[in-house]
């Protein structure tokens, strides 16, 4: 079975510091995807990074970046320079085959406030 | 904007009632997934269609059903409402259902029953 723990409930920061998501995954399957998305009050959840379990390479866009480390099943998300507008849910996910077709497998998420 | 669109954005319903949610896909996506989000939780896997055909079912009773249409455009119905499907109904498509896909999500549809 597939799982995926995000330990942080909720997280405030004060506008401009750094902030770390963390998200740890399990899974049998040994080629698979995680994601991140952003949802935001209005609901929708938008696509933030998808990465395949072959590839460790830490990716940076812009003030994001995340941290993949297969030895510990964790795919970390870090933030830098917060601003208001990254007040929101973050969920990790991970996306496997299974009965013929793909889906998502969410963690609970964590609530960012990024206050002024 | 990801071109996922969902109706209606609210619904009021009684237990026992019967609902219909309709997505709408991105163009020249050909999958549709559904997933139900109830408040403080992640999203949770209804079912998947991939060309008219279920792909694929989450842990959710027989009283969620779909269907999806050549269009790929897509419904949700669930019958004998229960307390308990008071959730954010949020509908993602996708260019196939391979593993490496990547879904994208519509605004979702805010359900409560009474």
């Amino acid at each position: 079975a597939q799982k995926v723990t995000q330990a942080q409930t909720e997280i405030s920061v004060v506008e401009k510091e750094d902030v770390t998501l963390d998200c740890v995954y399990e899974t049998r399957d040994t080629t698979y995807y995680l994601f991140w998305y952003k949802q935001p009050p209005s609901g929708e959840l938008v696509f933030l990074i998808r990465r395949n379990s072959f590839d460790e390479q830490n990716e940076i866009s812009g003030r994001y970046s995340w941290n993949f480390q297969k030895s510990t099943s964790s795919f970390n998300f870090t933030i830098t320079a917060s601003q208001v507008v990254d007040s929101a849910v973050y969920f990790c996910a991970l996306q496997i085959l299974t009965g013929g077709g793909n889906k998502l497998t969410f963690g609970t998420g964590t609530q960012l406030k990024v206050e002024l | 904007e990801t071109g996922v669109t969902q109706s209606p954005t609210h619904l009021i319903k009684t237990r026992g009632q019967q609902v219909t949610l309709r997505c709408s896909s991105q163009s020249g996506h050909n999958t549709v997934s559904w997933y139900q989000q109830a408040l403080g939780q992640g999203p949770q896997f209804i079912f998947q269609y991939y060309r008219e055909e279920e792909n694929g079912r989450g842990n959710f009773p027989p009283r969620f059903s779909g269907l999806q249409f050549p269009n790929y455009s897509s419904e949700l119905n669930v019958n004998a409402l229960e307390l308990d499907d008071s959730a954010l109904y949020l509908c993602a498509s996708s260019l196939g259902t391979d593993r490496q896909e990547t879904q994208y999500f519509g605004p979702g549809t805010r359900l409560l029953v009474l």
